[in-house]
């Protein structure tokens, strides 16, 4: 079975600075892998998405994140942080097959002035 | 619009009163979920459903029941509450296999005195 391991539990950040949250999954094949958002008060949506190809996936809100086979990551990116990116992030790892999405714990970014 | 709908969104019970929370999806998926959010432990699964009257027990599914009678809905059923189940609830919804994304719901907020 998957499992995900989010080393973070709150990460602060100064608006404007670079942003890297870090994802390690565990699993023996090629695997799904997702980030969510959960702002204060929300549901979770997708940020982005990797099933193949190229290692560096584009999301929404000007995040990135790459897939690093080598080292079972797939951290994900901000080159400048916003105020509003405050908010939990989710690494999910899903697998082929019918099987459930595993989440990781999450990681609470703050941001400062 | 393609969405995932909740209700209540809040509920304030007391300890041994069913309740029902409500989950319907307008997008066919196959694949729904029933998670609960509680702090620094992140998403656990309680439920999930991969079609219609096929469920199955996800991490946490002790005092919760579910049924799939129809595609679009998942409700998830508390037969005697207790204080331990306060907690944020999720429902989500997918297609099958395991490279889709998980689309959620907005949340419900469930206090058990």
């Amino acid at each position: 079975a998957q499992s995900v391991t989010q080393p973070d539990i709150h990460i602060t950040v100064s608006e404007g600075a670079s942003l890297e949250l870090r994802c390690n999954y565990s699993y023996g094949a090629t695997p799904y892998l997702f980030w969510y958002v959960q702002s204060p008060g929300q549901g979770l949506q997708l940020l982005l998405k990797y099933f193949s190809g190229d290692t560096l996936v584009q999301g929404i809100k000007g995040f990135e994140a790459e897939f690093k086979r080598s080292q079972s990551s797939f951290n994900l990116r901000k080159p400048s942080v916003h105020w509003s990116d405050a908010a939990e992030y989710f690494c999910a790892v899903g697998a082929i097959g019918n099987t459930p999405l595993v989440f990781g714990k999450g990681t609470r970014l703050s941001v400062i002035a | 619009e393609a969405q995932v709908t909740q209700n209540p969104r809040y509920l304030i019970t007391v300890t041994g009163k069913k309740l029902t929370v409500t989950c319907s999806q307008n997008m066919n998926h196959e694949y729904m979920s029933w998670y609960r959010q509680d702090p620094g432990l992140g998403l656990r699964q309680i439920y999930y459903s991969m079609n219609v009257e096929v469920t199955d027990k996800g991490d946490v599914p002790e005092g919760y029941k579910v049924s799939r009678k129809e595609k679009r809905n998942f409700p998830l059923i508390l037969e005697s509450p207790s204080p331990n189940q306060t907690s944020l609830y999720f429902c989500a919804s997918r297609r099958g296999g395991g490279s889709s994304e998980q689309y959620f719901g907005p949340g419900t907020r469930l206090t058990v005195t």
